[in-house]
């Protein structure tokens, strides 16, 4: 079955240091995948996505995200990381089966973000 | 172009209540999933609907709830009886109809509270 494996729930960098998420998906054809932020209490604001090509994908907000078809990854990074990133951020896969389209999301990880 | 609206964002029930969720998609989508998220979880999909057809509802629970996208007017997602294990955050997400998978846009959900 597909899944979505989000392996830290919680992660604390201090501003201006790296980020890394790491997320691991298993999909038997070529994947969808997504990454989506979302602020307290607030929906779900796509960050980037990878369908096919560049397997380094560039994103809003500094973001970019790598596809590793070998390691059935695709992690999350920042290079500088500002407060206003605190947040919870979710990978997805997008799953296609018979005309019928929908999301598997991880359970999500949540990044606090110390001055 | 206004994004996803869910209406209410906060809905309270007492045990054996109906609540009714809506989601209007964005302008020139016609395709709406619904997810629901649990406290702590990710988001799980419940149901695929284009207008007037329920496509996938594979995620949604046998009893009690029910998803329809008339011709004309809002997504609803109807729970009947509801429990104090619907308490969730439901999304809405919409997408445009073309074919082969595409970035689905989020409403901001809806608070389900069983009293």
């Amino acid at each position: 079955a597909q899944s979505v494996t989000q392996p830290d729930i919680h992660i604390t960098v201090s501003e201006g240091a790296s980020l890394e998420l790491r997320c691991n998906y298993s999909y038997g054809a070529t994947p969808y995948l997504f990454w989506y932020v979302q602020s307290p209490g607030q929906g779900l604001q796509l960050l980037l996505k990878y369908f096919s090509g560049d397997t380094l994908v560039q994103g809003i907000k500094g973001f970019e995200a790598e596809f590793k078809r070998s390691q059935s990854s695709f992690n999350l990074r920042k290079p500088s990381v500002h407060w206003s990133d605190a947040a919870e951020y979710f990978c997805a896969v997008g799953r296609t089966t018979s005309g019928t389209y929908k999301y598997i999301f991880g359970t999500g990880t949540r990044l606090k973000v110390l001055a | 172009n206004a994004g996803v609206m869910q209406n209410p964002r906060h809905l309270v029930r007492r045990r054996g209540q109906e609540a009714r969720l809506r989601c209007s998609p964005m302008k020139g989508h016609s395709h709406v999933y619904w997810y629901r998220q649990l406290p702590e979880e990710g988001l799980k999909f419940m149901v695929y609907l284009q207008k007037e057809n329920i496509i996938d509802e594979s995620g949604m629970p046998k009893e009690r709830f029910s998803a329809e996208f008339p011709k004309e007017g809002p997504s609803i997602l109807r729970i009947q009886q509801v429990v104090r294990g619907d308490s969730a955050a439901y999304f809405c997400a919409s997408s445009p109809g073309t074919s082969g998978i595409s970035e689905q846009f989020f409403g901001p959900g809806t608070r389900l509270t069983v009293l």
